[in-house]
């Protein structure tokens, strides 16, 4: 079955220390995207992108990094610069023109 | 730019009895609305969307809502509800004609269905 697939599903960081959050699609859409899920805050845009090499920033930004080097991947790095990195990560894809975004299960980022 | 007002973070209602969750957007432009479901720690779920054809949309699991461009609102609704349904609720809007698809995410209403 076709789908967004993420992963780990509970990830754990240090002080200092950059994780890496994986997403992977197998529904052949071009543009995918990266929020972030407060408890309260709905879902903040922090990256997207349209085509593979091509990013553009969200809302929020500040303290992630991506890469489209692939066009069913789309990993995103939360750098230590996050200083407030505990939150519920989603990923989302979506195909041409204005489908729905499909989005993965989500992966659980918490301060050790 | 655009924005999406959700009235109510928690609506609790009876086994049964009607669900209306509210949500009110802001666009300058003919805007696309979409309504989605979150059970605990998973995604997000497409309930409907409505993209400029008819104007009560059905979805899934009983839900429809109805686009009111007069009062700029997408109220989701269902006629009895179920213990499944309760989840937190979604509303979003894009903006058609853009050339970024991006939606905007209102903040969520959680269900609460009481027995």
């Amino acid at each position: 079955d076709g789908g967004i697939t993420q992963s780990p599903k509970y990830l754990f960081r240090k002080e200092g220390q950059n994780v890496t959050l994986s997403c992977e699609q197998n529904l052949n859409h071009d543009a995918m995207y990266w929020y972030r899920q407060d408890p309260g805050q709905g879902l903040r845009l922090i990256y997207y992108s349209q085509i593979v090499n091509d990013f553009q920033k969200g809302d929020i930004a500040e303290g992630y990094s991506v890469s489209r080097e692939k066009k069913e991947s789309f990993p995103l790095t939360v750098t230590s610069a996050q200083k407030n990195p505990t939150a519920f990560y989603l990923c989302a894809s979506t195909g041409q023109g204005y489908q729905p975004q499909h989005f993965g299960d989500g992966t659980r980022l918490s301060i050790l | 730019a655009q924005s999406v007002t959700q009235l109510g973070s928690h609506v609790s209602v009876s086994e049964g009895a009607l669900v209306l969750l509210r949500c009110n957007y802001s666009s300058s432009v003919p805007p696309y609305l979409f309504w989605y479901v979150q059970y605990p720690n998973q995604g997000l779920q497409l309930l409907l969307k409505y993209t400029s054809a008819a104007t009560l949309v059905k979805g899934i699991n009983g839900f429809e809502a109805e686009f009111k461009k007069s009062e700029t609102s997408f109220h989701l609704t269902k006629p009895s509800a179920h213990m499944s349904d309760a989840a937190e609720y979604f509303c979003a809007v894009s903006e058609s004609g853009g050339s970024n698809y991006k939606l905007t995410f209102g903040k969520g209403t959680l269900l609460t269905v009481n027995p």
